[in-house]
């Protein structure tokens, strides 16, 4: 199996442009969730969704940040327009159904100059 | 919500030593607490996870203990090896936040051989 797949793996834009990130999750898991990852917050939940509906998005900072699963095998993480204080590694993870072990992808480095 | 708290945040040891990393948490609710290792430059990783039925489980030399009376659970890594050196989070999960794993901020584990 090849586990829940990232892209890109890194990313460097500057400030006030538009971000998406990608993932793809293990086929046949029905939960997705997106992560950020930094020293100050450590891991934080962004929002997940359960067989593709947006379950709870609580973890979205600002209405800057969306997210879309348009179907099982593909979801995006957008920031529109990005900050440099959106700089972070941001995890994409699935599990078979929530609360199931989740597993992540290898995650996004994003760097906003 | 489920609080979880994480200790030591840093911890050295010497080859063939053993590691010890404890995590509280404040639901009596939860009932399932997976361990995930994270290595430089990739995404969290499950080792090993325990379920609230039982005290304790062992996977040659990784072993999670539970105490639900106390309400608090350790990761136990004996004969260390520089390969065990990572960041270790522990995660809490219960019916009650909605089966979404609440974890701890992480403990940076170093292996001096």
């Amino acid at each position: 199996d090849a586990g829940v797949i990232q892209s890109p793996r890194h990313e460097v834009t500057e400030m006030g442009q538009e971000v998406t990130l990608r993932c793809k999750p293990i086929s046949g898991h029905n939960s997705l969730f997106w992560y950020r990852q930094t020293m100050m917050r450590g891991l934080e939940l962004l929002i997940y969704f359960n067989n593709n509906v947006p379950i709870d998005d609580s973890g979205m900072p600002e209405d800057r940040f969306s997210a879309k699963m348009p179907n099982a095998s593909f979801s995006t993480l957008k920031i529109q327009p990005s900050e440099p204080r959106d700089s972070a590694v941001y995890f994409c993870a699935s599990s078979l159904d929530v609360g199931d072990t989740q597993y992540f992808g290898p995650g996004t480095r994003l760097t906003v100059l | 919500g489920e609080n979880v708290e994480q200790h030591p945040s840093t911890l050295s040891v010497q080859e063939g030593d053993s590691a010890v990393i404890k995590c509280t948490y404040s639901d009596s609710a939860s009932n399932y607490f997976p361990w995930y290792k994270q290595e430089l430059g990739k995404g969290p990783q499950l080792i090993i996870d325990i379920r609230s039925n039982v005290g304790e489980k062992k996977d040659q030399r990784i072993a999670v203990t539970l105490n639900k009376t106390a309400k608090h659970f350790s990761l136990h890594i004996t004969e260390t090896q520089p390969e065990d050196s990572a960041v270790y989070f522990c995660a809490a999960i219960s019916p009650g936040g909605s089966y979404i794993p609440t974890f701890g901020r992480g403990t940076s584990l170093i292996v001096h051989p």
